[in-house]
């Protein structure tokens, strides 16, 4: 089955500066990629995905990148406010895709005032 | 249009016991998810179904049971609670494979 590797497991960075986070796959047929910003206490909340046949995603702040080659993809968010703070995950959805998304083991993301 | 609803939100059992947890959506999506978390370990697949009357294994599916005999409705069932089935589960749906999930609430289980 798919395996989902995230790095790192904690990122502390200072307010307005970026943050990057780096996820790995196994599985080459994996073709969506995810990635969700969890508060404390709530749940998982889709902020950004990705399909194999695109390189990189943006959405203001935030922007989404795949190697399809490498098998990687990160998440980076510019300008990093203190409502950032949270625990990210990435996710891939291996083949065909019903079979339910792989979760990496989450980015504790801590923004220092 | 209340999308995932997960009940109950907070539960103790004691080891042996039984229980099922709910899931809910109004969304008429086809396919829903039981994941569970626990500190360290990311979100983990239960089980997982791809339309009413279908159920299928994820990666952690021993323990648990599943049903759904109505499209909205996604049980887990827990026949006889171990300690390590203490967790964090949420439920989830999406209306095609490869697109975002919709997340309930989450359901806090401690088993003593």
């Amino acid at each position: 089955g798919e395996n989902v590797e995230q790095h790192p497991s904690t990122l502390s960075v200072q307010e307005g500066d970026s943050a990057v986070i780096k996820c790995t796959y196994s599985d080459s047929a994996s073709n969506y990629f995810p990635w969700y910003k969890q508060e404390l206490g709530k749940r998982p909340q889709l902020i950004i995905d990705i399909r194999s046949n695109v390189g990189e995603k943006k959405d203001q702040r935030i922007a989404v990148t795949l190697n399809k080659t490498a098998k990687h993809f990160s998440l980076h968010i510019t300008e990093t406010q203190p409502e950032d703070s949270a625990v990210y995950f990435c996710a891939a959805t291996p083949g065909g895709g019903a079979d339910g998304l792989t979760f990496g083991k989450g980015t504790h993301l801590i923004i220092q005032p | 249009n209340a999308g995932v609803t997960q009940t109950p939100k907070f539960r103790v059992l004691k080891t042996g016991q039984s229980m099922t947890l709910l899931c809910a959506q109004d969304m008429n999506h086809e396919y829903m998810y039981w994941y569970r978390q626990d500190p360290g370990m990311g979100l983990r697949l239960i089980h997982y179904s791809v339309g009413e009357g279908t159920t299928a294994k994820g990666e952690v599916p021993d323990g648990y049971n599943v049903s759904r005999l109505k499209k909205q409705n996604f049980l887990l069932g827990l026949e006889s609670a171990a300690p390590s089935q203490t967790s964090v589960y949420f439920c989830a749906s999406n209306p095609q494979p490869r697109l975002g999930y919709t997340f309930g609430s989450g359901t806090r289980l401690t088993v003593v």
